[in-house]
């Protein structure tokens, strides 16, 4: 079936960092998401992308959705303690149905 | 408004035992999904209802899992013997309409442990 490949798997970093974490697929999608996971939880959507080569932000956090349509990234700026948790991408197209399409989760630890 | 609730939060059970996880949407939702993870490993789609019917369930790992949601209200999903392999945790969501110009919702997952 289709997969996202994540990168990286994990990351520590320290507080005030950037982060950026990257998603890639071999086949187009038609919506990209990004979503935060926190201990305990379930993912809870961060930003939305249904546009190829859309730029969008949400406070701190800065997504785009490829120009080709298979891949995204996802930035944070100035990381706090409050953004430790799992990212996960999910693609979403036309050929899929109802059902998202997640990558394996980036791990981010960010140390005081 | 409540969210997405599921039930139980965290089950230990025995390899060959039987376990059903139940659903709660979003009320007024008609798509309900589920999906798995195990450790380390990507966010699976299990199966996607709209209201009580299976509108999608390609990703059933086997015929070991059952999944109704009888009057298209809550679901629950049974896995019956469970194996050790099984162990992950299990999210639910909804949605208004389908995915890709909806907002899906994530329940906290039921975690399940297999030994």
């Amino acid at each position: 079936g289709q997969q996202l490949n994540q990168s990286p798997q994990s990351m520590f970093i320290q507080e005030g960092e950037d982060v950026s974490m990257n998603c890639t697929s071999s086949s187009i999608f038609n919506t990209w998401l990004w979503y935060k996971q926190e201990p305990g939880e379930g993912p809870v959507l961060l930003i939305a992308l249904y546009k190829a080569g859309e730029l969008t932000s949400n406070g701190r956090l800065t997504a785009q959705f490829g120009i080709t349509r298979k891949d995204s990234f996802l930035n944070i700026s100035a990381s706090i303690p409050s953004d430790v948790g799992i990212y996960f991408c999910a693609g979403w197209g036309y050929n899929q149905g109802g059902k998202l399409i997640f990558g394996q989760g980036t791990e981010l630890s960010v140390k005081p | 408004e409540a969210g997405v609730t599921q039930f139980p939060s965290h089950s230990v059970i025995e390899k060959g035992q039987t376990v059903t996880l139940r659903c709660d949407p979003i009320s007024g939702h008609d798509n309900l999904y589920w999906y798995r993870r195990v450790m380390g490993k990507e966010i699976k789609f299990l199966l996607h209802f709209v209201k009580e019917s299976k509108q999608d369930e390609s990703g059933m790992p086997n015929n070991r899992f059952l999944a109704e949601r009888t009057g298209g209200t809550y679901s629950t999903l049974k896995v019956q013997p469970a194996e050790l392999e099984d162990s992950g945790v299990y999210f639910c969501a909804s949605s208004q309409g389908a995915a890709g110009g909806n907002t899906i919702y994530f329940g906290e997952g039921s975690w399940l442990t297999v030994v």
